[in-house]
């Protein structure tokens, strides 16, 4: 079983902050995507990261996929209250056998306050 | 111009009851999917199905019964409702079944499902 361990759980921070949020597992995938979640809706597609090391920037936001396509993180820079949310990490796995099952992580709910 | 509905989006009711809630999506996509999320906002894929054709079946008590009367529609129909139900259910699409890249899923709005 894959399992995909988020970290923090929870992040408070003031508005103008950095944070860095954490996405690990001992499992391969071979796609890893990052989606974001507002209260009473669902989750919306942020980015996908596919090769290892690979770097996606989108506008404040930066994704990094780890060389060994195990861990990820998003980091974002001068934090906005907008930003406020709760932050997802999925994995694919091989996509000869998952027919586009996705691995969540626990999510990591992030307050920006003003 | 919704592109992933559900209904409802709250549902209240008694342990015991059989109720459904119904997903449909407007983007031409073969795939779709449920998903629950609990209390602590873990996302759990329960079912998928690639043009009415079931193809992902997680480990779920068989009192949840999906179907897929055509490709843009997946209902779950979920029997004999118990305490440990009540969460909030996702229905999600993707263009079709992923292959190395992993495709976009969208989601829809979800139904929080209460069973006193």
């Amino acid at each position: 079983t894959q399992l995909l361990e988020q970290s923090p759980q929870f992040l408070s921070i003031q508005e103008g902050e950095n944070l860095t949020v954490y996405c690990n597992s001992s499992s391969v995938f071979s796609s890893l995507q990052w989606y974001r979640q507002e209260p009473g809706e669902g989750p919306v597609l942020l980015v996908t990261v596919v090769t290892g090391g690979e770097v996606k920037k989108l506008k404040r936001l930066t994704f990094q996929f780890g060389d060994a396509r195990k861990d990820s993180s998003l980091h974002i820079t001068a934090a906005q209250t907008g930003d406020t949310g709760l932050y997802l990490c999925a994995g694919g796995g091989d996509g000869g056998t998952s027919y586009g099952k996705l691995t969540f992580g626990q999510g990591t709910i992030l307050t920006v306050h003003p | 111009d919704t592109a992933v509905s559900q209904t409802p989006k709250y549902l209240v009711t008694q342990m015991g009851n059989d109720k459904s809630i119904k997903c449909e999506q407007n983007l031409g996509h073969d795939t779709m999917y449920w998903y629950k999320q609990d209390s602590k906002k873990f996302l759990k894929i329960m079912f998928s199905y690639n043009n009415k054709e079931l193809i992902i079946n997680e480990t779920v008590p068989n009192r949840f019964s999906p179907k897929s009367p055509d490709k843009a529609h997946l209902n779950l129909h979920i029997n004999s409702l118990e305490l440990g139900d009540s969460a909030v259910y996702f229905c999600a699409s993707s263009q079709g079944i992923s292959g190395a890249v992993q495709e976009t899923q969208y989601f829809g709005p979800g139904t929080r499902l209460l069973v006193l």
